[in-house]
């Protein structure tokens, strides 16, 4: 059964840089049948996508998070990682990690970790 | 990017009753559609994808219909154990996108 687990800081001061990781177990991050993505949640708010990874290393990112955001993974470590720059308050959110499915020709977030908040505060 | 609107964004119905969340999207998305469960403090869960296809362990009083811009999900008969807030997400674009979510409560 594929796992995730999200980890990092709990707390980020204004204008410095959010970074998580999250932990595959269960399975290859470096699948090429595998693509990932990131979804936050501000507090009492609904869920918004981040951006994706594909096993070739190709990237999308959400354009109004575009010039802040970078995913990257690491096989060696069976990771995936999520850095934010220049993080404002509305950056506080539950910060999911997830592992895209696909049937046929559609995609769909299969597996999800169990999330983490990240509140930006000084 | 393709807006994802659901309807309602609540709604409170009775045990055994027959609920239907509607989603829009603002361009066609063919059947590029997926519904997830999300209940307090946990994360979402996978019900449909493909706009129809029930997920596996998915009971079977779910399920989804519609393409091109309108969506529906049905519970058959609402259970105490579906009160969660359920959103829709489209993966016809790169850039995906999910709709604003509709709360179920029991009436």
């Amino acid at each position: 059964q594929l796992q995730l687990q999200e980890s990092g800081p709990g707390l980020v001061k204004p204008s410095e840089t959010l970074s998580l990781t999250c932990t595959v177990s269960g399975g290859s991050i470096g699948s090429s049948s595998n693509y990932w993505g990131w979804i936050r949640q501000p507090p009492g708010k609904g869920l918004e996508w981040i951006g994706s990874i594909y096993y070739s290393g190709t990237t999308y990112y959400n354009p109004s998070l575009k010039s802040r955001v970078t995913i990257s993974v690491d096989t060696s470590k069976n990771q995936l990682s999520l850095r934010l720059n220049s993080v404002t308050a509305a950056d506080t959110a539950v910060y999911y990690c997830a592992r895209v499915g696909r049937s046929g020709w559609t995609d769909y977030f299969e597996y999800w970790g169990q999330g983490t908040l990240v509140t930006v505060s000084s | 990017d393709i807006q994802m609107t659901q309807s309602p964004s609540s709604l409170s119905a009775s045990v055994g009753d027959r609920v239907t969340i509607t989603c829009r999207a603002s361009q066609s998305i063919r059947s590029y559609l997926n519904w997830y469960q999300q209940k307090p403090g946990k994360a979402p869960k996978l019900l449909i994808y493909a706009a129809s296809s029930l997920q596996s362990g998915v009971p079977s009083r779910f399920s989804g219909s519609g393409s091109g811009t309108d969506f529906t999900l049905t519970i058959s008969s609402l259970q105490p154990e579906d009160i969660a807030t359920y959103y829709c997400q489209q993966s016809y674009s790169t850039l995906w996108t999910f709709g604003q979510g509709t709360k179920v409560e029991i009436k």
